[in-house]
């Protein structure tokens, strides 16, 4: 069984401010992982996805996220934040071992940037 | 292209009525999902199909019915609403790539409320 533990439901911060949106997961078998945002009344987009290799990766807006096997974690970064990135924020996972991907996503974060 | 389309945005519905949810894409994409998103729990997988004429369960498929008669379209029913099914609906479409999907598009949405 899969589950995905987002422990922030709102992030405020200012504008140009650091900010980790954090991200743990629960898995029987091995995950692929996944970062989506949803910007107000818009479907959801891919920010960026952990397959294999490095352990940090980069996304789309100068978002990063870095895996920690050990602790079961793939928290979301962005060294300086702007207005625009106000939106709500998905962890998902996928496992391995299907053919496709099943999606399980936590229950998200909603980042608010405030000037 | 106009990617994943879904329609209607909005509808309210009455206990017992039944209703379909439709979404098409135009990128010729094998994988078809449909999602219910609702606050505090993010989206859950309902049904999703692997190609036409292939539909499988996801896990929340109680109350809905899919099928799949061409690439393009994969229709949402329901059957007989309830309010548990108060809800926004998402259905997204993905691509094979050696045998799996990294990343699915989302249409935009519709927002179902059952009086």
């Amino acid at each position: 069984a899969q589950s995905v533990t987002q422990l922030d439901s709102q992030v405020p911060v200012f504008e140009e401010a650091p900010v980790e949106l954090r991200c743990n997961y629960s898995s029987s078998v091995s995950v692929y992982l996944f970062w989506y945002v949803q910007y107000p009344n818009q479907g959801l987009q891919l920010l960026l996805k952990y397959l294999s290799g490095s352990t940090l990766v980069k996304g789309i807006n100068g978002f990063e996220a870095e895996f920690n096997k050990s602790q079961t974690s793939f928290h979301l970064r962005k060294p300086s934040v702007h207005i625009s990135d106000t939106a709500e924020y998905f962890c998902a996972v996928s496992p391995k071992l299907y053919n496709f991907n099943k999606f399980y996503f936590g229950s998200g974060t909603k980042l608010n940037v405030k000037p | 292209n106009a990617g994943v389309t879904q329609t209607p945005k909005f509808q309210v519905l009455k206990t017992g009525q039944s209703m379909t949810l439709q979404c098409a894409q135009d990128m010729n994409h094998e994988y078809m999902s449909w999602y219910r998103q609702d606050p505090g729990m993010g989206l859950r997988l309902i049904h999703y199909s692997v190609g036409a004429g292939i539909t499988d369960q996801g896990e929340v498929p109680n109350g809905y019915n899919v099928s799949r008669s061409t690439t393009e379209d994969f229709p949402l029913r329901l059957l007989s609403a309830a309010p548990s099914q108060t809800s926004v609906y998402f259905c997204a479409s993905s691509y094979s790539s050696s045998g799996r999907s990294w990343e699915q598009f989302f249409g935009p949405g519709t927002r179902l409320t059952v009086l």
